[in-house]
């Protein structure tokens, strides 16, 4: 089956970058899109197709998608931006959607 | 506002059956595929079923494949998750989510408040 791999945490400091990677094979090949979830609340669309954002979602949050990885960056990282983050992609050979495996980011 | 309320969670007894509701507004909501997705305590989240806007496209995960039956009453703005011969692992938050077009990952947005199911004897 087809599996999306993130690296389980990642640190940072206020109002520096923070980038979170979503490794799949040929993944560039496919939107990817990006959630965020704070601990107790449902998720939040932060990033889809690669890289556009909802309406709402502030400007620091941006994402690419080429070859096997799909990246989402917050720039200027922000104490409020501490959550769960998860990437998604669908997998036509399967048709199933899937979601990555989750980063935890900590704003230090 | 667009709004996804689920209903119908709760202690299950392994083997038995549940059924899933999710009340849509203020969307049109036969325009949009709609999903299923769940997260076991602490764990990531899981796509579980999605159904495209005319029921003619409909998926599971293979976790659930041949267990669950997803479907959609557009005329009532309601979508429905038929459970059955539930196990341990089926524990998990359930949330109901608008996607868009069945097949592509444009992102699921918004997701219900999500509703609790719990197997165990």
């Amino acid at each position: 089956s087809y599996e999306l791999i993130q690296p389980p945490s990642v640190s940072v400091s206020p109002g520096q970058t923070a980038s979170i990677t979503c490794s799949g094979d040929k993944l560039g090949d496919t939107y990817a899109c990006w959630y965020q979830q704070k601990p107790g609340q449902s998720p939040v669309l932060v990033i889809y197709q690669d890289s556009k954002r909802p309406s709402g979602i502030p400007e620091r949050f941006s994402g690419s998608n080429s070859g096997n990885t799909a990246t989402l960056t917050i720039s200027g990282t922000q104490a409020l931006d501490e959550a769960d983050y998860y990437c998604q992609a669908w997998d036509s050979s399967t048709a199933n959607y899937v979601f990555g495996t989750g980063t935890k980011v900590t704003v230090l | 506002e667009v709004q996804l309320v689920e209903s119908g969670g709760g202690l299950v007894q392994p083997g038995r059956s549940l059924r899933l509701f999710c009340a849509a507004s203020g969307f049109t909501f036969d325009d949009y595929a709609m999903h299923w997705v769940r997260q076991a305590p602490g764990k990531g989240l899981e796509w579980v079923s999605g159904i495209s806007w005319n029921s003619g496209s409909i998926g599971y995960a293979d976790s659930v494949k041949g267990r669950f039956t997803i479907s959609r009453d557009n005329a009532k703005n309601s979508l429905h998750l038929q459970m059955n011969s539930l196990r341990a692992e089926d524990t998990a938050v359930y949330y109901c989510t608008k996607g868009t077009i069945f097949g592509v990952a444009e992102g699921f947005d918004p997701w219900g408040q999500g509703t609790l199911v719990t197997v165990s004897s």
